[in-house]
């Protein structure tokens, strides 16, 4: 199984700055037949269900905000938040779907600095 | 717009069985794998169990591989997860998901909110 291990486990950003969270996976999950990396990032918030982010390593989901962006490609991953709003306070996870079991990392707590 | 409802939740004794279904609308159920996905009280996301739209293929992850079942009525739109053999380690709530992309497995774009599942005596 591909283990996932995101950085750090947990992070206090004040209200406007950058968060960045890492993800790094045990195995590539980039695909050699399309040059597409199977890596997910969701959000999740306190009571509800996980939303997803980031699709494909870097394609943003329809309606989620610009601040929100993916990069990275093999086995490293980051996600970022380019400007740390109140509502962005949740739980972040990322996901690899290279293979079954596809897999996710730990989480990564947000708060407010 | 997709809606997914999870229904069948409960407390049961550990050794008992419980039967999840989960209620779509919104799309052409049968485009698309769905997958069960649980999360442990205070825990993180652990994939448990995913079904090709057709029903033809189904995965398990190691920790459910032959006590739960999942399967789909395309017909009714409909979900299902049969759980067989019940242990505390199972006690989590359980999220139906639909895959973002028709016909394959992948990244879940939609999740219902979840039916809870306790395994206790």
């Amino acid at each position: 199984d591909i283990v996932m291990t995101q950085s750090p486990d947990s992070l206090a950003v004040s209200l406007g700055e950058r968060a960045t969270i890492n993800c790094k996976s045990s195995q590539s999950v980039l695909s050699s037949s399309d040059s597409k990396n199977s890596l997910a990032w969701y959000q999740q918030k306190p009571g509800q269900p996980p939303k997803l982010l980031i699709y494909w390593a870097s394609t943003r989901e329809s309606g989620v905000p610009d601040r929100f962006s993916g990069s990275g490609s093999g086995t490293d991953f980051t996600l970022t938040i380019s400007s740390l709003q109140a509502e962005d306070v949740a739980v972040y996870y990322c996901q690899q779907y290279y293979t079954t079991p596809n897999t996710f990392g730990q989480g990564t707590k947000l708060e407010i600095k | 717009e997709v809606h997914l409802v999870e229904s069948g939740g409960g407390l049961v004794q550990p050794g008992g069985s419980l039967r999840l279904s989960c209620a779509t609308s919104g799309f052409t159920f049968s485009n698309y794998a769905m997958s069960w996905v649980r999360q442990a009280p205070g825990k993180g996301l652990e994939w448990v169990s995913s079904v090709f739209g057709s029903g033809s293929n189904t995965y398990y992850a190691d920790s459910v591989k032959g006590r739960f079942t999942i399967s789909r009525d395309n017909s009714k739109n409909t979900l299902y997860l049969q759980m067989n053999s019940l242990r505390a380690e199972d006690t989590a709530l359980y999220y139906c998901a639909k895959e973002g992309a028709a016909g394959g497995l992948g990244y879940f774009q939609n999740w219902g909110q979840g039916t809870l599942v306790t395994v206790s005596s």
